[in-house]
């Protein structure tokens, strides 16, 4: 089955500056990539998605790319804020079942 | 437009109880999956509702049966608790994708967090 690895686990950085977290599938089948930003306490919400026939999309101050070719995909944040600080969870899906990397705690220092 | 709603927030069952989960989807989706969240973990796949009808099963056993009504809400139950069953539970509701089609987006709940003890 499908197997989602993520990295860093943490990530601090100083506001303004960009933030970049990375994740690798296994499955080479999986289409549709997602990123949750979980805050403390609270349900995953979805920020950004991507689907395999696109390799780059792109909304305000995130940006989701993907290879398919070396089956990784990641997600940038620029101009980070301190709203930015949370854990980020990427995931795969074929699909019903999303699968989730272990997730990303993302601090950012005023 | 109301999202995810669940119910209970928060449980606290003792071990070899039984428990049910609720969860309502967001307006216009017909789709309920259910995960569930160990601390510092991601969410893990327990199933898949639609049209009444599990669709998909993680890797999870028989003691988490789950049931969808015709207004689209859903149940998780998990019967004989475990003090590993402790978790965050979400629920995550889509529409439907054509057939073929790829995943649609799953938009979650903000959880029910069980306690056993």
């Amino acid at each position: 089955g499908e197997n989602v690895e993520q990295h860093p686990s943490t990530l601090s950085v100083q506001e303004g500056d960009s933030a970049v977290i990375k994740c690798t599938y296994s499955d080479s089948a999986s289409n549709y990539f997602p990123w949750y930003k979980q805050e403390l306490g609270k349900g995953p919400q979805l920020i950004i998605d991507i689907r395999s026939n696109v390799g780059e999309k792109k909304d305000q101050r995130i940006a989701v790319t993907l290879n398919k070719t070396a089956k990784h995909f990641s997600l940038h944040i620029t101009e980070t804020q301190p709203e930015d600080s949370a854990v980020y969870f990427c995931a795969a899906s074929l699909e019903a079942a999303l699968i989730f990397g272990k997730g990303t705690t993302l601090s950012v220092s005023s | 437009d109301a999202g995810v709603t669940q119910s209970p927030t928060h449980l606290i069952k003792t071990r070899g109880q039984q428990v049910t989960l609720r969860c309502s989807p967001k307006s216009g989706h017909d789709t309920v999956s259910w995960y569930q969240q160990a601390l510092g973990q991601g969410p893990q796949f327990i199933f898949q509702y639609y049209e009444e009808e599990e669709r998909q099963r993680g890797n999870f056993p028989d003691r988490f049966s789950g049931h969808q009504f015709p207004n689209y809400s859903s149940e998780l139950n998990v019967n004989a608790l475990l003090l590993g069953d402790s978790a965050l539970y979400l629920c995550a509701s889509s529409l439907d994708p054509p057939t073929g089609g790829s995943s649609y987006e799953q938009y979650f709940g903000p959880g029910t967090r069980l306690t056993v003890t």
